[in-house]
């Protein structure tokens, strides 16, 4: 069974441009999760998705990050126009509602850099 | 809110020594407690979780970790470390019951198994 997977794994490019992140979760969880590591900090969390609906985006750091998840399955990460302090590595991660026990499964990360 | 703290970034071992990776977290409510290993060019994997009953847990390639309420800590023990450990290591917590699905990290030990 495939895990979760991202892409692109990295991506550099300039101040002002526009990235977008894709994450495929694992077949059948509902739950998406979008995390993000700055700078050896903390991994802090984005946002979630159950199926196609937002259920809780508080870590959204502004208007310049848009997610997405079509249809329930893959989602996507857009960071528009991207910022010096937007590099880092964004985690996606997936989980069955169904579970209670809170483990997610997550990808290997995109790492964004941002010149 | 809940936290994480993880006391020490960097530990260094030698191959064969035990290690303890600290882990205290802050919560005003029952969480579930996790750690989670990211190897180099890999993503996150969960390592071990505590959800109830027996406060020691034991988890994937030797390690273990003790629940203790009273202190609010999870630390991580290994008793012999090998080079293959040399990793990331993240405690994680999440909310038992409520809105908020999402585990919150700590920043992350590196653990560097010196030969």
């Amino acid at each position: 069974e495939a895990g979760v997977t991202q892409f692109p794994s990295h991506s550099v490019i300039e101040k002002g441009q526009t990235v977008t992140l894709r994450c495929d979760p694992i077949s059948g969880h509902d739950n998406l999760y979008w995390y993000r590591r700055v700078m050896g900090k903390e991994i802090k969390f984005l946002l979630h998705f159950v199926k196609e609906s937002k259920q809780d985006e508080s870590g959204m750091p502004n208007n310049r990050f848009l997610a997405e998840r079509t249809g329930g399955t893959y989602s996507t990460l857009k960071v528009q126009p991207a910022e010096l302090e937007d590099s880092g590595v964004y985690f996606c991660a997936s989980s069955q509602v169904s579970s209670n026990t809170g483990e997610l499964f997550f990808g290997e990360g995109s790492r964004l850099t941002v010149l | 809110a809940q936290s994480v703290t993880q006391l020490d970034s960097q530990v260094p071992v030698f191959e064969e020594a035990p290690v303890e990776l600290r882990c205290n977290y802050s919560s005003s409510v029952s969480v579930y407690l996790f750690w989670y290993v990211q190897y180099p060019n890999q993503g996150l994997q969960l390592l071990l979780k505590y959800l109830s009953g027996s406060t020691l847990v034991k988890g994937i390639n030797g390690f273990e970790a003790e629940f203790n309420k009273s202190q609010t800590s999870f630390h991580l023990r290994k008793p012999s470390v090998h080079i293959s450990d040399t990793a990331e290591y993240f405690c994680a917590v999440r909310l038992l019951s409520g809105s908020a699905r999402q585990l919150t990290f700590g920043s992350g030990t590196q653990l560097t198994v010196l030969p």
